[in-house]
């Protein structure tokens, strides 16, 4: 069990659904992310917040809107996706500083648009 | 901007031997940070062993250990006495020190199989 949780773990969606992915985080983080994992390629960042503001959009497409209400929390809001969308969604949370550490990452959440 | 390079798609090795992951990375930064992570099938990216830019020695956590060439800017991983739970992916990544806006760069990954 990872200080960072991710609902659900697995989703399918049609392109015309709306559904949400949800990342948690216990560990006192200020800064959370969303990073896409597509077959074969390096771990994509898509959004940065840091204090609950959004500090980096990584020219996401407009239909992938994240919402972070508060530190602990952040949502991924999915619509109109498109099949290429399809991943592996990783939440990950940091101090707001240079650690050690790195990010501690939640377990993903695998997405299929069909 | 930063680079990380991983040449390496797969790599195989034999129970209870060591392995050697190559990882190469391009920064302007004066100051960075090297992190190796792994990942099983499960999903989740598991935390193993970081480098500082400014660090003398090389980085050692357990089995894992961090081969740091500042001036080829390489940073490999040694895994030693390979164990069947190491089978996974290993990924490579860099961080830009200080600031706000912490972020990770990664590179795309080495698939690790390891044979009993």
């Amino acid at each position: 069990e990872t200080g960072v949780t991710q609902t659900p773990r697995h989703l399918v969606m049609g392109m015309t659904n709306k559904k949400s992915l949800k990342c948690e985080q216990h560990l006192g983080h200020n800064a959370m992310y969303w990073y896409k994992q597509s077959a074969k390629k390096p771990l994509e960042l898509m959004f940065v917040y840091n204090f609950k503001e959004q500090t980096e959009n990584n020219s996401v497409p407009s239909r992938f809107s994240p919402e972070c209400p508060n530190s602990s929390h952040l949502f991924l809001h999915l619509h109109t996706l498109q099949p290429e969308d399809s991943a592996l969604y990783l939440c990950a949370s940091s101090q707001d500083q240079d650690r050690v550490d790195g990010y501690t990452f939640g377990s993903g959440t695998r997405l299929t648009v069909v | 901007a930063q680079k990380i390079t991983q040449t390496q798609p797969g790599m195989f090795v034999q129970e209870k031997e060591a392995v050697t992951l190559d990882c190469t990375y391009d920064t302007s930064d004066p100051s960075y940070g090297l992190f190796w992570y792994k990942q099983p099938s499960s999903g989740e990216m598991i935390f193993l062993i970081y480098q500082g830019s400014y660090d003398q020695q090389n980085a050692t956590e357990g089995r894992y250990s961090l081969n740091f060439q500042k001036a080829r800017k390489s940073a490999n991983l040694v895994i030693s006495a390979s164990q069947l739970g190491d089978s996974a992916m290993y990924f490579c990544a860099m961080s830009r020190s200080g600031g706000s806006n912490y972020k990770l760069t990664f590179g795309k990954g080495t698939l690790l199989t390891v044979n009993p």
